[in-house]
């Protein structure tokens, strides 16, 4: 199975500042198509997860632009240009190249 | 509007069965695959396996074969999960999520998660 890691495992964030979060994954992720098979989910405090990010840097429908996500084959990262107050939650890489889908650890992101 | 609708919380005892339900609505059951997946307490998410609503076909984590099945009504648009042998590390919070069947737009609409508890 790819294993996904991440870091940090835990973010304090100020509003109105910017915020980044790293993924690794142990295997390329990189697909013959030219495209990066790495999502990017977060999860609200009682809610389902949710899809910010997909296949690398695409934004899912209603995901504000303050969201990116790029990366190479094994590292990727999520960036938040500036931090609002609605972003807390845990953050969530997986990758969806092979089955089973494996997704990393988590970071919460919380108001410092 | 689109939305996954799933069935209410379960407790269960060791060696049971549960049988958890995903209602589609609002677009075409059969135009993408139903993935579910696990949060058990404290625990990153884990995926089980997916269903082609349409065909039923689908694929199976490892972990979980042998106790896991994925039937559907597409008469209803209902996907379910149905997994066996219920231990306590079982206990977790279940998911379905739908995914586009011909080109990959990631896990775009999820249902609002179902609480299994497995106790003696």
């Amino acid at each position: 199975d790819i294993v996904m890691t991440q870091s940090p495992l835990s973010l304090p964030v100020t509003p109105g500042e910017p915020a980044s979060i790293s993924c690794r994954s142990s295997q390329s992720l990189l697909y013959s198509n030219g495209y990066k098979y790495v999502d990017w989910y977060l999860q609200k405090p009682g809610q389902s997860p949710q899809l910010l990010i997909y296949l690398g840097s695409n934004r899912a429908s209603g995901v504000p632009d303050r969201f990116s996500g790029s990366g190479s084959g094994t590292n990727f990262t999520l960036k938040i240009s500036r931090v609002e107050p609605e972003d807390v939650g845990v953050y969530y890489c997986m990758q969806p190249l092979q089955t089973p889908f494996t997704f990393g650890p988590g970071t919460k992101v919380d108001l410092k | 509007q689109v939305q996954l609708v799933q069935s209410g919380p379960e407790v269960k005892k060791p060696g049971a069965s549960v049988k958890v339900s995903c209602k589609a609505s609002g677009y075409t059951f059969s135009n993408y695959t139903i993935h579910w997946v696990r949060q058990a307490p404290g625990q990153r998410l884990e995926w089980m396996g997916w269903l082609n609503p349409g065909t039923g076909y689908g694929k199976l984590s490892q972990k979980f074969q042998g106790r896991l099945t994925l039937p559907r009504d597409t008469s209803a648009s209902i996907a379910f999960m149905e997994l066996s042998s219920l231990r306590s590390e079982d206990t977790a919070i279940y998911y379905c999520a739908r995914v586009k069947l011909d080109y990959y737009y990631g896990l775009d609409v999820w249902g609002q998660g179902t609480t299994v508890t497995v106790s003696s």
